[in-house]
């Protein structure tokens, strides 16, 4: 079965820093690009960033830019979202999603993010 | 950035009968290279991730059942379900990925009347 499990969510202070983990199994992930998507509370989605299957090429909106840092290990299976100087407005459910030219095929079920003093 | 703005925001529509959800992009999302539309749906059933049903602006993902279907081209785009079910009340976006950033329209939920 094709899966992405997010983990890494949790409670954190503006200014503060998570790093978020999304684990692949059922794909060969080394193969795959991958994205992150936010939803913040009763609102819609947001794309965050991207990742080349080598991991070479990544991008991001302008909003996390110089904040937010995906990467992965290929050996692992695994995606990551560093992100640091969170602001209140970052609270939100974080989804990976693997792409299929840049649509999102196989999406995770997402982990909670909440900026809050 | 390629703005999406999807119509309605919401919508009601009886057991059976069909319902179509519009969107439009701000700049057209035909790649002329390769004449593809690089325009996708998503199904979001409350406390559910995103779910693919349309790709490439009419292609239905493996397994969505065929009353889902998509339609358009260049900047305006609709979605419709042929025969609403119980099953398919849930909000549906819009997403291009003719360019960077990616880009969703704002939703639009839709009930049972």
């Amino acid at each position: 079965e094709v899966q992405l499990v997010e983990s890494g969510g949790g409670l954190v202070q503006p200014g503060g820093s998570l790093k978020l983990s999304c684990v692949a199994s059922g794909f060969t992930f080394s193969n795959s690009w991958m994205h992150w998507v936010r939803q913040a509370p009763g609102k819609g989605l947001v794309w965050v960033s991207r990742i080349s299957s080598d991991g070479r090429t990544t991008t991001y909106v302008d909003s996390v830019r110089g904040r937010f840092t995906v990467s992965r290990d290929n050996a692992k299976d695994t995606l990551y979202l560093q992100m640091n100087s969170l602001r209140v407005e970052d609270s939100a459910v974080f989804y990976c999603a693997r792409s299929a030219y840049n649509f999102m095929d196989v999406w995770g079920k997402g982990t909670t993010v909440t900026v809050s003093s | 950035d390629i703005v999406m703005t999807q119509s309605p925001d919401s919508l009601a529509v009886s057991l059976g009968e069909r319902a179509s959800i519009n969107c439009k992009s701000g700049q057209s999302v035909l790649y002329s290279s390769n004449n593809k539309t690089y325009l996708a749906w998503y199904q979001q059933k409350p406390g559910q991730p995103p779910k693919l049903l349309i790709y490439w602006a009419s292609t239905r993902e493996s397994g969505v059942p065929d009353r889902f279907s998509g339609s358009g081209s260049g900047t305006d785009f609709t979605l419709t379900i042929s025969s609403l079910q119980a099953e398919d009340v849930a909000v549906y976006y819009c997403q291009q990925y003719y360019s960077i950033p990616l880009t969703f329209g704002g939703g639009t939920k839709v009930e049972i009347k």
